[in-house]
């Protein structure tokens, strides 16, 4: 078993619509949480990190842990097709650089 | 730059060839990453260099593969004697912090380089 696992999807909704994407973790050593977006043939972009437990907002993404359930949700509100990309989740243990990584989901928004 | 930079974009090689794999960081960043990303799967962490220092090499595959960044910028993955399965995507990454300062996770990626070994 992976120590962090994630639907690879597609996940297909339509324009407008609030997207959940999320991961689940083994390692409760795990202290901080990141989300990159990844479009083709690009690298992976942050979008969001969170240490421990707890929401974070920035504009229409909102980013959750709950370490109690080893479970870490990105929502993302009034979805364009321009978020039509994949999400991976990273997690590190802390002052530990190394990522552990979901294998990403494939997000697609129909306009 | 404005970014991480690396080239080749694309590496096509025949089994058996050496290859080398160029990183551009961010300039002034401390921290330079190499993963490999296969298909359809998150990056794996190969190496982990501050400055010119190679802090980490725990990733690495093979003794193959080496990394090398003398000058504390510019850095180059060379894999040697190449194999079907290195076919991948190979990304770098850097971050103006030191990852030991416990914000290592703030890496900024390139496009990354895509090696198909014939």
């Amino acid at each position: 078993q992976k120590e962090v696992e994630q639907d690879p999807g597609p996940l297909s909704v339509p324009e407008g619509a609030i997207v959940s994407l999320n991961c689940t973790y083994s390692n409760s050593a795990f202290q901080y949480f990141m989300w990159y977006r990844q479009y083709s043939r690009k690298g992976p972009e942050l979008l969001m990190y969170t240490y421990s437990s707890g929401n974070k907002e920035d504009g229409r993404f909102t980013a959750q842990v709950d370490k109690s359930s080893k479970y870490i949700s990105l929502f993302i509100r009034d979805s364009q097709p321009s978020d039509s990309a994949t999400y991976l989740c990273a997690m590190s243990a802390r002052s530990n650089y190394q990522l552990i990584w979901g294998a990403g989901t494939k997000l697609i928004i129909k306009p | 730059g404005a970014g991480v930079s690396q080239s080749p974009r694309y590496k096509v090689a025949k089994r058996g060839q050496d290859v080398a794999l160029r990183c551009d960081p961010i300039s002034g960043h401390v921290s330079l990453f190499w993963y490999q990303q296969a298909l359809g799967q998150g990056p794996e962490f190969l190496t982990y260099f501050q400055n010119e220092a190679q802090l980490d090499k725990s990733g690495l595959p093979s003794d193959r593969f080496f990394a090398e960044r003398p000058e504390g910028s510019v850095s180059t993955l060379k894999i040697q004697r190449t194999q079907q399965e290195d076919s991948a995507v190979y990304l770098c990454a850097s971050s103006g912090e030191g990852a030991l300062s416990g914000r290592g996770y703030e890496q900024f990626f390139g496009p990354g380089t895509r090696l198909t070994v014939l």
